[in-house]
């Protein structure tokens, strides 16, 4: 199975900072990776997908990048509503498989 | 609206049973592959089974040959039957769409039901 790390677990910012969360595959799944948003007690919400299509509604913002291994989710001018936990995925190969999370949190 | 709204969680014993449901609407059920996803207590996401649009079935080593996914397209129904349960399976298991165009990313989510195995 591919895995999939994300970096950092948990980081705390301000509202209007810039952060980069990392997702690595222990393989390379060329850009098959998707982003998802989950707050507490919600279903996640899918962000990005094929690692840097905005899904619709979804602010501008946010977005991502990436290829083969090494993929990074970012959120320009943090906004209260985007203290939440995140999550990449890969959808290039059977089982699909999620990354660890990274919470984002109120500094 | 598309939407997604799964039933059947509960409370089960080891080596019980438990069938989940999820029903769709506000899209063509038929016309595309689902999914159950489930988070353990730990918050982790994993992927638990898959029914293509031909009816075909997949599933990861942790679960074969316990669970099966079934869908009923007249209804814009889908199942998971799991049986043999055990603690590990606890876990909020949500039904989902996979997006063709997106390469299955998971574009849909239901609410969750919560399967709870324990004595």
């Amino acid at each position: 199975d591919i895995q999939m790390t994300q970096s950092p677990s948990s980081l705390s910012a301000s509202v209007g900072d810039s952060v980069t969360i990392t997702c690595r595959s222990t393989q390379s799944i060329r850009n098959y990776v998707n982003w998802y948003q989950q707050k507490p007690g919600k279903a996640p919400k899918l962000l990005i997908s094929v690692a840097s299509i905005l899904q619709g509604g979804v602010p501008s913002r946010f977005s991502g990048s990436g290829s083969g291994t090494d993929f990074t989710l970012t959120i320009n001018s943090l906004q209260p509503e985007d203290f939440a936990t995140y999550y990449c995925q890969q959808s290039y190969s059977s089982p699909q498989t999620f990354g660890q999370g990274t919470k984002v949190e109120i500094k | 609206e598309v939407q997604l709204v799964e039933s059947g969680g509960g409370l089960v014993q080891p080596g019980g049973s438990l069938r989940l449901s999820c029903t769709a609407s506000g899209f063509t059920f038929s016309k595309y592959d689902m999914h159950w996803v489930r988070q353990t207590p730990g918050k982790r996401l994993e992927w638990v089974s898959v029914i293509a649009t031909s009816g075909a079935a997949y599933y990861p080593a942790s679960v074969k040959g316990r669970f099966t996914i079934s869908r009923q397209n007249a209804n814009s129904s889908l199942y998971l039957q799991m049986n043999n349960l055990r603690a590990e399976d606890t876990a909020v298991y949500f039904c989902v769409r996979g997006d063709f165009i997106a390469h299955d990313a998971f574009d849909v989510w239901g609410q969750g039901t919560l399967v709870t195995v324990s004595s």
